[in-house]
């Protein structure tokens, strides 16, 4: 089964303060990975796509790497303003369907 | 428009009551997807819409729940008879491509 599963659930950061999350996911065929970002009261916004294992994507303080097995957001000296949920999804290898299978989430939380 | 909007964007319903969400894609988008969001919990996949064809309704809770794109446009996600566990946020995402843009969501409370 088609499975997605982010860790921690929640993370509380010192405005700089570097870390990553995890994004663990087993699927028979992974058509690609994603990163959306999600803050109270609005639907997720599109961050990043990963297609193959070394794939690395930067976005600001924000990088994306992919391995066969997990992806990991890395976020360099946040501020308070990267304070959101960060979703991570999959999407199999199904023919003419491009549903997306979620994580639950890490609710990130920066303190000035 | 610039985005994909949804209305109403809260529901208040009561229970048996009937419900009518309406999403509005990005001009050109061909697929449409429905989600359910949980508190606290990632989008769970409902159905979607290649043009005005459904070709995946496989994650419908139930038979009361119906969604339709009649002109490849405008959808609209139906639940009839409402209970308290269709109490979500629904979702409503569209594409071109591999990345699906999302709209803001409507949030239903059933009573």
């Amino acid at each position: 089964e088609d499975q997605v599963t982010q860790s921690p659930e929640a993370l509380r950061l010192q405005e700089g303060e570097s870390s990553s999350l995890n994004c663990s996911y087993t699927v028979s065929g992974l058509r690609g990975l994603f990163w959306y970002r999600q803050d109270p009261g609005k639907g997720p916004e599109f961050l990043f796509t990963l297609y193959s294992a070394g794939e690395e994507k930067e976005k600001e303080r924000l990088k994306a790497t992919l391995t066969k097995k997990e992806s990991f957001l890395h976020i360099t000296a946040p501020k308070p303003e990267d304070s959101a949920t960060y979703l991570c999804a999959v999407q199999p290898w199904v023919d003419s369907n491009y549903q997306l299978i979620w994580g639950a989430g890490t609710k990130l939380i920066i303190k000035p | 428009g610039a985005g994909v909007s949804q209305s109403p964007r809260y529901k208040v319903a009561k229970r048996g009551q009937d419900v009518a969400l309406r999403c509005d894609p990005i001009s050109g988008h061909v697929s449409l997807f429905w989600y359910q969001q949980a508190l606290g919990q990632g989008p769970e996949f409902l159905t979607y819409f290649q043009n005005e064809a459904q070709l995946d309704k496989s994650g419908l809770p139930s038979d009361r729940f119906f969604a339709e794109r009649p002109e490849g446009s405008v959808s609209t996600l139906k639940i009839q008879r409402t209970q308290q566990e269709d109490s979500a946020v629904y979702l409503c995402a569209t594409s071109t491509g591999p990345e699906q843009f999302f709209g803001p969501g409507t949030r239903l409370t059933v009573l």
